[in-house]
């Protein structure tokens, strides 16, 4: 089992529109939670953490359910410019263990 | 600030040759990551190194794959030989203790196609 699954979408959404998905963890003892962005053959890039009471940064919600063990990211009011693949992150002692991350396009 | 450097940013050899990746942290880094990414897949960690001491490598191939972080700032990452299953790009992160060990910047990778 892996460590990280995500749903690998892609999820296809117009300007404007709501987007939302999950990833699960499997290791219970994980201690830090992030979602990295990447751009098509481009680096991972942080985009934010993910604390247990939730947690916003401009059009992007990110929560945090430890006794289900899932996080999930939510897009409001999405852009083309959010087109990318988010990549869920747990971290154990600083080892970074990354999902297969999910593609989202957002069409005009 | 300079990001994380890595070199070259694609190389082409044929199976069985030695390949050899190199990247240059943030500076004042004392943590640096080697990951492999295959593609459709998430960044796995073949080596973690603080300073120049190698604190995790277990998921390193050590029979064909080799690192080193002399003085504790640049790296170099080996494969000799390389496999066809070596094909995928070859990341370096950097991280700093302070204010937070867990952010992790990453260098624009290297692209390797073993052929």
């Amino acid at each position: 089992r892996k460590e990280v699954e995500q749903d690998p979408g892609p999820f296809n959404v117009p300007e404007g529109a709501t987007v939302a998905f999950n990833c699960t963890y499997s290791n219970s003892a994980s201690q830090s939670f992030f979602w990295y962005r990447q751009d098509c053959r481009k680096e991972p890039k942080l985009l934010m953490s993910v604390y247990s009471s939730g947690n916003e940064d401009g059009r992007f919600t990110a929560q945090l359910n430890r006794a289900s063990q899932y996080i999930s990211l939510l897009i409001r009011d999405s852009k083309l410019s959010d087109s990318a693949t988010y990549l869920c992150v747990v971290s154990n002692d600083y080892k970074l263990s990354f999902g297969a991350g999910t593609t989202v396009t957002v069409r005009a | 600030e300079a990001g994380v450097v890595q070199s070259p940013r694609y190389k082409i050899i044929e199976k069985k040759q030695p390949v050899a990746f190199w990247c240059n942290p943030i500076s004042g880094h004392n943590t640096l990551y080697w990951y492999r990414q295959n593609l459709g897949q998430g960044p796995e960690l073949l080596i973690r190194y603080e300073n120049e001491e190698a604190v995790d490598d277990s998921q390193l191939p050590k029979d064909r794959f080799s690192a080193e972080r002399l003085k504790g700032v640049d790296s170099t990452l080996k494969i000799q030989p390389a496999e066809l299953g070596d094909s995928a790009v070859y990341l370096c992160a950097s991280s700093n203790r302070a204010p937070n060990p867990d952010t992790q910047y990453f260098g624009p990778g290297t692209r390797l196609t073993v052929l």
